[in-house]
């Protein structure tokens, strides 16, 4: 089974100070990784994401992530935030066993940039 | 190119009743997922349709049902709702070349659903 763990429910910042949200997974096969964001009253956007390959990401809005397989990690950072960053933000994960490719989503970290 | 869409916006019900909710998947997608995202959680995954027949299932009770169409189209359907059905429904949609190939998904607005 796959779980994902978002260790912060809310995470209060400084406008143009950096961030990370931290996202944690649990699975015993191999998994593929991503970060959506959520705006209000709006469906999921997705900001990047890790197939394979290199275990630095970049993506969308400035944001990146790594992928750490020792500590089954994928956090997300920005090194300098907006108001417009103020969101939900929600990593999942996918497995390529079910055939589904069905999404596991944390329960998400609400980011408030603060002018 | 059209991205997902869904309808209702919002929708509310009383215990008991049935809904039916839709998607239009984005151009040239094939595949179609359902996830459920109740008030301050993440959204959990339903169903997934691919070629007109259900392709994998989360856990959810046989009451939720859905439905894909020859252009690709949706509905999900839930019958004998109860208070906890309430939740914003979330419609996600993607091209596959195969049942077991990664593809990346496209989400819909969604549709609240409230249950009184």
């Amino acid at each position: 089974a796959q779980s994902v763990t978002q260790l912060d429910s809310q995470v209060p910042v400084f406008e143009e100070a950096p961030v990370e949200l931290r996202c944690n997974y649990s699975s015993s096969v191999s998994v593929y990784l991503f970060w959506y964001v959520q705006y209000p009253n709006q469906g999921l956007q997705l900001l990047l994401k890790y197939l394979s390959g290199s275990t630095l990401v970049k993506g969308i809005n400035g944001f990146e992530a790594e992928f750490n397989k020792s500590q089954t990690s994928f956090h997300l950072r920005k090194p300098s935030v907006h108001i417009s960053d103020t969101a939900e933000y929600f990593c999942a994960v996918s497995v390529d066993q079910t055939g589904a490719n069905n999404l596991f989503f944390g329960t998400g970290t609400r980011l408030t940039v603060i002018p | 190119e059209t991205g997902v869409t869904q309808s209702p916006t919002h929708l509310i019900k009383t215990r008991g009743q049935q809904v039916t909710l839709r998607c239009s998947s984005q151009s040239g997608h094939n595949t179609v997922s359902w996830y459920q995202q109740a008030l301050g959680q993440g959204p959990q995954f339903i169903f997934q349709y691919y070629r007109e027949e259900e392709n994998g299932r989360g856990n959810f009770p046989p009451r939720f049902s859905g439905l894909q169409f020859p252009n690709y189209s949706s509905e999900l359907n839930v019958n004998a709702l109860e208070l906890d059905d309430s939740a914003l429904y979330l419609c996600a949609s993607s091209l596959s070349r195969g049942a077991y190939s990664y593809n990346e998904q496209f989400f819909g607005p969604g549709t609240r659903l409230t249950v009184l």
